[in-house]
């Protein structure tokens, strides 16, 4: 079965570099979710996205913004990065952002800023 | 202030014996809760869930129990086997809310 795709795997940059992290979604998946895990951290929700307008809001910093596309993939933009900003980035998809629809994440991206 | 926590950050246990992860949340307008598991290098994986209405729901040898007064929920695999080993987090939400809030997770180890 298809899953959630993300890409690249791995990035690394350099401070006050940009960044962007593209998700795409399980087919018919309506809802995207960005979440950043630290070293030995749980995952911080960042932002999510349902029909391409922004769902929900959490811990993104003002540097970050993310926007749904037509076909439903999710890019997270990301400026001036900092050394703090190293981390996982997940990103997950659900059948909807309401109701009991468990969320699928992909494998992650590791952003590494040095 | 830390909505889900799992107090343990690692159980160890035999192969063939019960497995028990906990999760305790604050939120009371939580009405949906999960389990994931995660492997090195990949992303969660959606385990299993309960809702709110429910005070057990068990798939295979994965059951969760859910103790709304105590808000408290706990994952029960049985019998464990060592591929079962990986980090497990606990997550809530509510359903007219959307996002999902995490535990810090349990690394569980089956020892064979």
């Amino acid at each position: 079965a298809a899953g959630v795709i993300q890409s690249p795997r791995h990035l690394i940059k350099e401070k006050r570099e940009t960044a962007t992290l593209k998700c795409y979604p399980i087919p018919r998946h309506d809802t995207v979710y960005w979440y950043q895990q630290g070293p030995g951290q749980d995952p911080q929700f960042l932002i999510s996205f349902y029909e391409k307008m922004q769902s929900d809001k959490g811990s993104i910093p003002d540097r970050f913004s993310a926007q749904q596309f037509s076909d439903y993939h999710s890019e997270l933009n990301m400026s001036s990065l900092e050394l703090g900003d190293s981390a996982l980035y997940f990103c997950a998809s659900s059948l909807s952002s309401r109701g009991a629809s468990p969320l699928h994440f992909g494998n992650g991206t590791r952003l590494t800023v040095t | 202030d830390q909505q889900v926590k799992q107090n343990s950050p690692s159980l160890s246990v035999q192969e063939g014996r019960i497995s028990i992860l906990n999760c305790d949340y604050t939120n009371s307008m939580f009405d949906y809760f999960l389990w994931y598991k995660k492997y090195p290098a990949e992303g969660p994986t959606f385990l299993i869930s309960i809702s709110s209405i429910k005070d057990k729901n068990e798939d295979g040898r994965f059951t969760v129990f859910l103790n709304k007064s105590a808000k408290h929920l706990s994952l029960h695999i049985v019998p464990s086997q060592p591929g079962d080993s990986a980090v497990y987090f606990c997550a809530a939400r509510n359903t007219n809310a959307g996002k999902s809030t995490f535990g810090d997770g349990t690394t569980l180890t089956v020892k064979p």
